[in-house]
């Protein structure tokens, strides 16, 4: 298995550009999210999806869009980029919390690299 | 949400024992708590998780008080490899939203 994958895992775009990092995981998981995680600092949610055609905002979402038209892809959008949007960009994926059956454990990409000139 | 308090940062020699806590004193009853590590340009890994007993894997120990408000990530042998940022998370049945602290970095020493 793959686990989660992100693309691309580098980019850098000038101010005002706009462009699309996509997740794709194959665990058939419900949940998915993006996080941004800047130098020195810990990962802050931009965004998160509790299944098929749901999102919702997390701690930083602005700026960002995000859609998940199947459940295996979330989508996270950046229509008029900024240099303050530089960051590496984790996704990750979890299983509903249900006891004995699945804890909830996170499983994240590699990461995308994303600098804004 | 339920949010963690975890030091900046601490130091172990290698080979010994590394106690990491981690405050959580507005923790529910259907929150568990999960660890999870850093290493330098990775992603998170997932390290062990607890509901309220104590818990051990091959990786390490969780250490959760009984009133459930802290716990404590114990590496019985410290080594350089486990030099990382070690985050403390809870992850809620009844909720989807998961989100993280700055964590503690541990530095080991040879």
């Amino acid at each position: 298995n793959a686990g989660v994958t992100q693309t691309p895992k580098f980019r850098v775009l000038k101010t005002g550009q706009s462009m699309t990092l996509l997740c794709a995981q194959d665990m058939n998981h419900e949940y998915m999210y993006w996080y941004r995680q800047d130098p020195g600092m810990g990962l802050r949610l931009i965004h998160y999806s509790v299944g098929e055609g749901t999102t919702a905002k997390g701690e930083v979402p602005d700026g960002y869009n995000v859609s998940r038209l199947k459940k295996q892809n979330f989508l996270l959008g950046l229509e008029s980029a900024a240099p303050s949007q530089t960051s590496v960009y984790f996704c990750a994926s979890r299983p509903p919390v249900a006891g004995g059956r699945s804890t909830g454990e996170l499983f994240f990409g590699e990461g995308s690299r994303l600098t804004v000139l | 949400d339920a949010k963690t308090t975890q030091p900046n940062s601490m130091e172990s020699n290698e080979e010994e024992p590394v106690h990491l806590p981690c405050n959580h004193s507005t923790i529910s009853g259907t929150d568990y708590i999960h660890w999870y590590r850093q290493l330098p340009s990775q992603g998170p890994e997932y390290v062990i998780h607890g509901l309220t007993s104590n818990v051990n894997n091959r990786m390490a120990s969780l250490a959760i008080a009984e009133d459930r408000k802290s716990s404590t990530l114990i590496l019985h042998r410290a080594t350089l490899r486990d030099a990382a940022v070690y985050y403390c998370i809870l992850s809620n049945t009844n909720a989807g939203k998961s989100t993280f602290g700055d964590g503690t970095t541990l530095t080991v020493k040879p």
